[in-house]
């Protein structure tokens, strides 16, 4: 199993530029998500999924969009980068989709610069 | 509001010493969860723990020990003799409830770093 992959590991992105993250996983699991690490702030959730076909905003949502067409794949779309989504992005997925959470795989991150 | 406080912003030991990393939760839900993640600094973030609102019993993993106490509202994180490839930074996290319950939707703390010197 390659777990959760994503892709690029790196990117320079310019100010009102559009680029689309990819994140998947071979585990088979519902629950996919999208969070940022910006320093100081720990990880904010921005968008999640509980199976296909199923997206919801997380807690920093603006600017980016997301859909989930397969169970596997779950990209983050950014719309027209702006210097405050210089970050550190992160993808995850887990076994359940609620109510008794269970612990969730990241991947190995996307470090965005936006100039 | 949910949130995870983890005041040490910072914590610096010399190998083979213990340290404890405190983490303080708050959330008016009476079922939720908790779980401690370590992020090397190769970036990628490891599972440690996960600990459900209705299981108070400590828990010790080989070094590792956590310490639940809902009267304070606090999961604490011991590493016993510390060894430098402890050196992380070590996030904890709460389950976000939602009308149904507990969600896989996490709220971290901000972290706390750790350098074990040889």
């Amino acid at each position: 199993n390659a777990g959760v992959t994503q892709t690029p590991k790196f990117q320079v992105l310019k100010t009102g530029q559009s680029m689309t993250l990819q994140c998947a996983q071979d585990m088979n699991h519902e629950y996919m998500s999208w969070y940022r690490q910006d320093p100081g702030m720990g990880l904010r959730l921005i968008h999640y999924s509980v199976g296909a076909g199923i997206t919801d905003q997380g807690e920093v949502p603006n600017g980016y969009n997301v859909s989930r067409s397969t169970t596997e794949d779950f990209p983050l779309r950014l719309l027209s980068a702006a210097p405050s989504q210089t970050s550190v992005y992160f993808c995850a997925s887990s076994y359940s989709t609620g109510a008794a959470p269970f612990e969730q795989y990241f991947g190995p991150g996307t470090r965005l610069t936006v100039t | 509001a949910q949130k995870v406080t983890q005041a040490q912003t910072e914590i610096s030991v010399v190998e083979k010493e213990d340290v404890t990393l405190d983490c303080v939760y708050e959330t008016r839900d009476t079922t939720y969860y908790l779980f401690w993640y370590k992020q090397p600094p190769s970036g990628e973030l490891v599972f440690l723990i996960r600990r459900n609102s209705f299981d108070e019993q400590n828990e010790i993993s080989g070094r590792y020990s956590w310490n639940f106490q809902k009267s304070t509202s606090s999961f604490n994180f011991t590493i016993t003799a510390s060894q430098v490839v402890d050196s992380a930074v070590y996030f904890c996290a709460l389950s976000e409830a939602s009308y149904g319950g507990a969600t896989n939707k996490l709220i971290f703390g901000t972290g706390t770093l750790l350098a074990v010197q040889p």
